[in-house]
This record gives structure tokens, sequence and C-alpha cells, in this order.
């Protein structure tokens, strides 16, 4: 079946720096793939996503590439802030058709950031 | 509106108690799913409502009991629950057919203590 692999933390970072988080996937066909960002006490909401190889989704000072050969989404920011400290989980979707058997999900990256 | 509305936010209920969560979305989407988390775990499905019917039933307890009385809303009835059940419940929505990458549009939780 489908799975997602990420990092685990607690992921502590200084302000200003460097982040990635990486995820790799499992999967039968050709997956759309998703960043969520959960904040403290709340829901999830969606990142950015790709659906396709090559992709590139985009938001927020984040980024990921689509990579098909590696089955990889790693997630990168330049530059963090104070208020990117959450939890992100990468995801997928296997449901070319718009089918709906909903999300297959890492088990999330718990981000720190520290002033 | 791209929104998915939960209520209640918080709800705390006795192991002999009946209560309800609801959620709601106006954005005409046709699948609508009932997620369980527990604190820094990921989402784990429970039911899926596909064009208003139970398409997915992930062996949950019967203590929990779904119902999408239209297309825009989502019930989860809530029956002698256990303590172990305290947990956020999370509803969310996608499009279905052609086109549908897969994306679901959470809502922010219902967050349930069961005393």
């Amino acid at each position: 079946g489908d799975s997602v692999t990420q990092m685990e933390g607690p992921v502590t970072l200084s302000e200003e720096a460097f982040l990635t988080i990486n995820c790799t996937y499992t999967a039968t066909g050709y997956p759309s793939l998703f960043w969520y960002v959960q904040y403290p006490g709340e829901g999830l909401q969606l990142l950015l996503k790709a659906t396709k190889a090559d992709d590139k989704g985009s938001n927020k000072g984040f980024e990921a590439t689509y990579r098909k050969e590696t089955t990889s989404f790693h997630l990168e920011k330049g530059s963090v802030q104070v208020s990117d400290s959450a939890v992100y989980f990468c995801a997928l979707s296997d449901q070319a058709g718009g089918g709906a058997d909903g999300l297959t999900f890492g088990k999330g990256t718990h981000l720190i950031i520290q002033p | 509106d791209t929104e998915v509305t939960q209520t209640p936010k918080h709800l705390v209920m006795g192991m002999t108690n009946k209560k309800s969560l609801k959620c709601e979305q106006h954005m005409g989407h046709r699948a609508m799913y009932w997620y369980k988390q527990k604190a820094k775990k990921p989402p784990e499905l429970m039911f899926v409502y596909s064009y208003e019917k139970l398409s997915i039933n992930e062996s949950v307890p019967s203590r929990f009991s779904p119902e999408c009385p239209n297309s825009s809303l989502l019930n989860l009835h809530l029956h002698a629950l256990q303590p172990e059940d305290s947990a956020l419940y999370l509803c969310a929505s996608s499009r279905r057919g052609t086109g549908s990458t897969g994306e679901l549009f959470f809502g922010e939780g219902s967050r349930l203590t069961v005393l």
C-alpha cells in the first residue's frame, strides 16, 4: 500500500536558518503530493501541493519539488521565522480520476524556531 | 467560501452522554471525511462519505455513528464513549471527479474530552 516517510522531530532551528524537512513516498500510480501545516490548537492547512513529476509547489516562502526518480517531496525554506513553528505533515493522494479515499500522511515533523 | 466549519470547538462529555459533532462546507464538494487525531500524531481516517453515501468505514467502533444529511453537512454522533476516545476530531471535504487533485480542505477541529 501507499506510505509516506518523513523525518520526525522535534527539529529546532534558530530564526533565519535554512530549513529542509525530508519526505519520501511509496505509491502505485501517480500520486498528488501535499505539505500540510498544523499550528498549535488548530486544524490542518494546506501549505503547498504538486500534482505531477517535476512540479514545484510554493507558498509563504516554502517550496517543494515533486521528484519521481527519487520518490521525494522535500520541504525547504530559505529563512525561517518564529511564526513557522508548527507541525508539518507530508501527504499523498493516490486518486487518479478524482476518487475519495483520503490522504496517506507521514508521521509529522514538529518544527521549533527559536528567536 | 473555502471554509469547512466545525462545531463545537470544544466538547466535554461523560461516558454515558450522547452528543454530536457537526461539520459544514459550501464549496460544492461531494466527498466528506471524519478524521481522529491524537496529540503529536497524524490524523487517522475514520469515515468517508462520497455523494452522501458512506463509502469507507475504517473499522470504527459503533459508539461513533456518522451521518450525512445532505451534500453540505456531516455529523458524527457520539454515545457511550471511553476516555481513550478523547482527541481532536477533524472534518474535511474534497472535490470528486475529473480535475480533482485529492486535496482535502480541513476544518479547525472539535476537541473532545471524555471523562
